[in-house]
């Protein structure tokens, strides 16, 4: 079973650079899209932005100034830096698979568990 | 860019059929996947390609595309069935998620 896990900080200070990883277990990295998708407390989901295994991106053009997203396949880890973070950056963020080399981008089929990420100084 | 409605809350009766739509322009000629989510925990898949669901998810749930228009149909709808329910599409290599619905069983 495929598992997925966020880890980072919980609180950034303004201006800062947000930085989480998400390590995936139970799978291969290799093959597939993985994206990140973050929630604002009480509020929908918003995608970030997503990563091949093989170092291609595409972001969310809201976001694309300020995302960056790699992959480092042999710890089997993606990561999301975001920079000069706001309070409206807080959020609950999601690492999530979502296509793979068969099918392309398609439906996200696992989720992390997701970790808050509040904002503030 | 391109945009999905959904309604913001849809209620239904114990054991009825509950419907939550989701619009965009020419939204049938795209791939439309629909997920839940309950309070405090993540998003999970509940149909996928429009119509078909993961192992795992009842077959009370079942999805339909058309126009301009996607529906979620939640069939005998349970107590369980409360959450927060998300369509979501590509587009132009980006992903596209509805505003979400919030499904009351009465």
């Amino acid at each position: 079973q495929v598992q997925l896990r966020e880890s980072g900080p919980g609180l950034v200070k303004p201006s800062e650079t947000l930085s989480l990883s998400c390590t995936v277990s139970g799978g291969s990295i290799s093959t597939y899209y993985w994206s990140w998708i973050r929630q604002p407390p009480g509020k929908g989901l918003e995608w970030i932005g997503y990563i091949y295994y093989s170092g291609s991106t595409n972001y969310n053009p809201s976001l694309r100034s300020r995302v960056t997203i790699s992959v480092d396949t042999s710890k089997k880890q993606f990561s999301l830096k975001l920079s000069s973070v706001t309070a409206a950056d807080t959020a609950l963020y999601y690492c999530a698979r979502g296509g793979d080399l068969w099918s392309g981008l398609t439906q996200f089929d696992y989720w992390g568990q997701g970790t808050l990420v509040t904002v503030s100084s | 860019s391109y945009e999905l409605t959904q309604p913001l809350s849809v209620s239904v009766a114990l054991g009825q059929t509950a419907r939550i739509t989701c619009g965009g322009n020419n939204i049938g000629s795209k791939n439309v996947h629909w997920y839940q989510q309950k309070p405090g925990q993540a998003p999970v898949l509940v149909i996928y390609r429009d119509s078909t669901r993961p192992s795992g998810i009842p077959e009370r749930f079942s999805g339909s595309s058309s126009g301009n228009t996607a529906t979620l149909t939640i069939s005998r709808a349970q107590a369980g069935d409360e959450a927060d329910y998300y369509c979501q599409v590509w587009d132009s290599s980006t992903v596209v998620f509805g505003g979400g619905t919030n499904l009351t069983v009465l």
